[in-house]
C-alpha cells in the first residue's frame, strides 16, 4: 500500500511570505499529526487532526495552523515566515491517532527560509 | 516539549557489537513507542511496548520498560552497518494524547 506522502520535499521562502505544505496519510488512516523537527528542539509537536477536527494541539504562535479534508489529506499553513521557522516539517498517520499504534511518517518537507 | 530523555547522545560501535540506548520520561505513560530515524528522512516505526508490559521483541530488537523507574531501554543486538541512525523513544498519556519525543540517540556502527 502507499506510504504517506508529503509535498513539497524542499522549499525556500522568504521572511514574511506564507507557505502551505500537504499531507496525504495512508489510505484508511484517519488521523494525521503533523510535527516540526530542529536541530536544536528535536521533534515538536504542532497539532493532530482526526476526522477533519484538531484534536491536539502543540505549543506553536497561531502562524502555524492546519486543516484535514473529508478525505483525510491534511494541510499545515505557516504565515508570516520568520527564520526560526527553517525546519523539517513530518506528518505521521495513524488509524485512530492513539498512542497504542504506530505511527507512519511521511519524508519531509525541508523548509528554509531565507 | 519532550517528554523522554534518551541517553547517551551519541553512540558509536563496531558491526557485530550490541547498541544499547535508554530514555527516561516524566510523567506516567499509557505506551512508549521506539522509532528509527535515518539521515533527514522520516521516523521509522520499530516497536510499541504497552505500560503494563515488561519486556518486547522484535527480530534483533528488544525493549524493557520500567515503569517504577520510568525508563525504557532498546537493545540492538549483532549491530550492522545499516542500523546507523537516530533513535527516539516517544511516549503517550491515557487519552487521545499526543505522541511526544525525545531528542534521541545518534548510533554508528562502524563496518
Amino acid at each position: 500500500k502507499a506510504g504517506v506522502t508529503q509535498t513539497p520535499r524542499y522549499l525556500i521562502k522568504t521572511r514574511g511570505q506564507q507557505v502551505t505544505l500537504s499531507c496525504s496519510p495512508i489510505s484508511g488512516h484517519r488521523s494525521v499529526s503533523w510535527y516540526q523537527q530542529t536541530p536544536g528542539q528535536g521533534l515538536q509537536f504542532l497539532f493532530e487532526y482526526f476526522s477533519e477536527t484538531q484534536r491536539n494541539k502543540g505549543n506553536f504562535p497561531g502562524r502555524f495552523s492546519g486543516r484535514q479534508f473529508s478525505n483525510s489529506r491534511s494541510e499545515m499553513n505557516v504565515s508570516t515566515l520568520e527564520l526560526g521557522d527553517s525546519a523539517l516539517y513530518l506528518c505521521a498517520s495513524s488509524l485512530a491517532g492513539t498512542g497504542g499504534e504506530g505511527y507512519t511518517f511521511g519524508s519531509g518537507t525541508r523548509l528554509t527560509v531565507v | 516539549s519532550q517528554q523522554g530523555e534518551e541517553d547517551p547522545q551519541a553512540l558509536s560501535i563496531q558491526e557485530g557489537e550490541n547498541a544499547t540506548m535508554n530514555c527516561s520520561y516524566k510523567t506516567s505513560i499509557n505506551n512508549l513507542q521506539w522509532y528509527r530515524q535515518n539521515s533527514g528522512r522520516g521516523l521509522v516505526h520499530l516497536i510499541l511496548i504497552r505500560s503494563n508490559e515488561r519486556e518486547k521483541h522484535s527480530g534483533r530488537l528488544r525493549v524493557t520498560l520500567d515503569t517504577s523507574k520510568k525508563s525504557s531501554s532498546l537493545l540492538i543486538t549483532a549491530s550492522r552497518a545499516a542500523d546507523t541512525a537516530s533513535y527516539f523513544c516517544a511516549t503517550d498519556a491515557i487519552g487521545n494524547t499526543p505522541l511526544v519525543f525525545g531528542k534521541g540517540t545518534r548510533l554508528s556502527v562502524i563496518a
